[in-house]
């Protein structure tokens, strides 16, 4: 298993403004995902982190409003830029070993308000 | 096309009753399968997973899944709720690749 660390636990930010979130796991992982969950409703993935070479992000989602980095297998940040009230949601960072006969771990969440 | 869904949006149970969750998905294979639990305030955690072999998985906290090939659906059982299980539980597939696919989710009210 896997343990994983996110900060902050929780924000509230002036619109316009940035906000990166960091995700620590306890252990190296091959794979590293970002979602986003508006109040009731499911998960949405934004992208997969990828170590070492640019974020792949779902239909939807955009490297200017939300870039992300993986320096390191253990380690990953994204950043919502430029806040509207629309962006306030949790923010989860979930990681695995990958391939398909593998659970996902994720992270407390981000609870981001924009006002 | 792919997809998982839960039908059921809100259930509400008395402490000590039988529960039942139910996740459906659409896939031309068997996919892997997971429930979670989000408690208020906290991240998903694994309750169990079904990747093959033994169709009735057992889980943490009491709970259990059975995996129906035939009518493409992996519900979740506890035979006796207690007032800690109010959560909300998400089925999760995956399909091919690394991606999971989350329902919608299901809310969990326990009555005393």
């Amino acid at each position: 298993s896997a343990v994983i660390s996110q900060k902050p636990s929780r924000d509230i930010c002036q619109r316009g403004t940035s906000l990166t979130i960091q995700c620590q796991v306890d252990s190296q992982v091959t794979m590293m995902f970002w979602y986003r969950q508006q109040p009731g409703q499911s998960l949405t993935l934004i992208a997969t982190a990828n170590q070492g070479s640019e974020a792949t992000y779902e239909s939807g989602f955009v490297i200017d409003k939300f870039p992300i980095s993986r320096p390191n297998l253990t380690f990953s940040t994204l950043t919502v830029s430029n806040m509207s009230p629309e962006d306030s949601s949790i923010y989860l960072c979930s990681a695995g070993q990958g391939g398909t006969n593998t659970e996902a771990f994720f992270g407390q969440g981000t609870r981001l308000t924009v006002v | 096309a792919q997809s998982v869904t839960q039908p059921d949006i809100h259930i509400t149970v008395s402490e000590g009753a039988s529960l039942e969750l139910r996740c459906n998905y659409s896939y031309g294979a068997t996919p892997y399968l997971f429930w979670y639990v989000q408690s208020p305030g906290q991240g998903l955690q694994l309750l169990l997973k079904y990747f093959s072999g033994d169709t009735l998985v057992q889980g943490i906290k009491g709970f259990e899944a059975e995996f129906k090939r035939s009518q493409s659906s992996f519900n979740l059982r506890k035979p006796s709720v207690h007032w800690s299980d109010a959560a909300e539980y998400f089925c999760a597939v995956r399909f091919t690749g690394n991606q999971f696919y989350f329902g919608t989710g299901t809310s969990l009210t326990v009555i005393p």
